[in-house]
């Protein structure tokens, strides 16, 4: 997606190894996300950063996972000891900041299969 | 509470007919947007179209507009002449006032996958 970069587009993990994903965005005055999409399913929410505000963690499914957006602009999505249900497209997305109705715009996202 | 309802988890239409997918949404904020966004298979999530929900008028672009029903909460999308290429996900999603709810979350709907057939 433009304005969004994310790293790697396909990760093969074997169950219980850490993965960290990247997402790269080239603005860094934007609100920044992750979501997540199993196959088949919908777009659930994992956590937000919008500036030097706390981020909005609330998405997040387990303590296994966490996220750290690193001087307002690449954000690391991390999963420890990945397990199966883990398996699916991790997307970021950024929003300008202060516009409510500016739509996201999304990464390519990262495909993760954990075996 | 589901926030974000679409009811037709797939759809089929006939190549050039119009079609309306459903969404439905949950807020008890005064200010929120509505978002639709189209996923081939590709995968690519691609922005369509905006509502506000002060704005009086049903938004439109191009071949895609809104039908904007506030007192119903509910804001269906409406694809015309409809082509092979529309064929993909349709997410529909929303975005509450932070002011109120404290979160500037995008809660998407989990999705109408939609066939046009030729």
């Amino acid at each position: 997606g433009a304005g969004v970069s994310q790293s790697p587009s396909n990760k093969v993990t074997e169950k219980g190894k850490d993965v960290e994903l990247r997402c790269d965005p080239i603005s860094g005055h934007t609100a920044l996300y992750w979501y997540r999409q199993s196959l088949g399913q919908g777009l659930e929410f994992l956590i937000y950063f919008q500036g030097n505000s706390a981020p909005d963690k609330s998405g997040l499914p387990s303590d296994r996972f966490s996220a750290e957006r690193t001087g307002g602009s690449v954000s690391t999505l991390t999963i420890q000891r990945t397990q199966q249900e883990d398996s699916a497209v991790y997307l970021c997305a950024l929003a300008p900041i202060g516009q409510s109705n500016s739509p996201l715009h999304f990464g390519n996202g990262t495909r993760l299969t954990v075996t | 509470a589901q926030k974000i309802t679409q009811t037709q988890p797939g759809m089929f239409v006939q190549e050039k007919e119009a079609v309306t997918l459903d969404c439905t949404y949950d807020t008890s904020d005064q200010s929120y947007g509505l978002f639709w966004y189209k996923q081939p298979s590709s995968g690519e999530m691609i922005f369509l179209i905006y509502q506000g929900s002060y704005d009086e008028q049903n938004a439109t672009e191009g071949r895609y507009s809104l039908n904007f029903q506030k007192a119903r909460k509910s804001t269906n999308l409406v694809i015309s002449a409809s082509q092979l290429g529309d064929s993909a996900m349709y997410f529909c999603a929303m975005r509450e006032d932070p002011t109120t709810s404290g979160t500037y979350k995008y809660i998407f709907g989990t999705g109408t996958r939609l066939k046009v057939l030729a």
